[in-house]
């Protein structure tokens, strides 16, 4: 079965720093795509940055950028420069083909 | 180019009713998919429609069915309602391409009481 695990289920980070938050995933599969999405209290799912499997290469937006580790099946989100805009529950998927999965999320807190 | 639209916003339904909700993609997306988010068990893929057709189908009852228009235009229908289908119902949009990004709407709060 194909899953999405995040690990925590919240954290906190201090304005103007920098926070990671951790994802994995299982699959058999060589082909598929990464994406992490943020969901902040107006509940509007919005995609952060996505990753194709087949690049070895970080993909970065602006202050968002991951650690994609294909052989561990890792998929890590950076958030540099933290803003209070930040604040936001933060959803790593996974898809293949048409198939989208996703982990049950992390909760990130940012203090001014 | 308009977001996808889902409607209503918010809707209470007491027991054993039966509830329709709407979406409405992003122009020119033909992929349709609908999730059911709650505290408790987070993102939970119900179904996608391609092109009228149900093209992936998640863990869920009978009750749980949609379909999808010509214009793309999706429904998903919830029968016989029980006190745990309270929750978030996301819709979200694509291409219908592989591996493509998908775009949500901003969702439908069901309450059932």
């Amino acid at each position: 079965a194909q899953t999405v695990t995040q690990s925590q289920p919240e954290m906190s980070v201090q304005e103007a720093e920098t926070v990671t938050l951790s994802c994995t995933y299982d699959t058999s599969e060589s082909d598929y795509y990464l994406f992490w999405y943020k969901q902040p209290p107006s509940r509007q799912m919005i995609l952060v940055i996505r990753q194709e499997a087949y690049k070895q290469q970080n993909a970065t937006e602006n202050r968002f950028s991951v650690n994609f580790q294909k052989a561990a099946k890792s998929f890590s989100l950076k958030i540099s420069d933290s803003q209070l805009g930040d604040a936001a529950m933060y959803f790593c998927a996974y898809k293949i083909d048409n198939d989208m999965r996703f982990g049950a999320g992390t909760r990130l807190t940012v203090k001014p | 180019k308009a977001g996808v639209t889902q409607t209503p916003r918010y809707l209470i339904k007491t027991r054993g009713q039966q509830v329709t909700l709407s979406c409405s993609p992003i122009s020119g997306h033909r992929s349709v998919s609908w999730y059911q988010q709650t505290p408790g068990q987070g993102l939970q893929f119900l179904f996608e429609y391609f092109s009228e057709t149900q093209r992936n189908k998640g863990n869920f009852p009978g009750r749980f069915s949609g379909r999808q228009f010509s214009n793309s235009r999706s429904e998903m229908n919830v029968s016989t309602l029980e006190l745990g289908d309270s929750a978030l119902y996301l819709c979200a949009s694509s291409s219908g391409q592989p591996n493509t990004e998908a775009f949500f709407g901003q969702g439908t709060r069901l309450t059932v009481v």
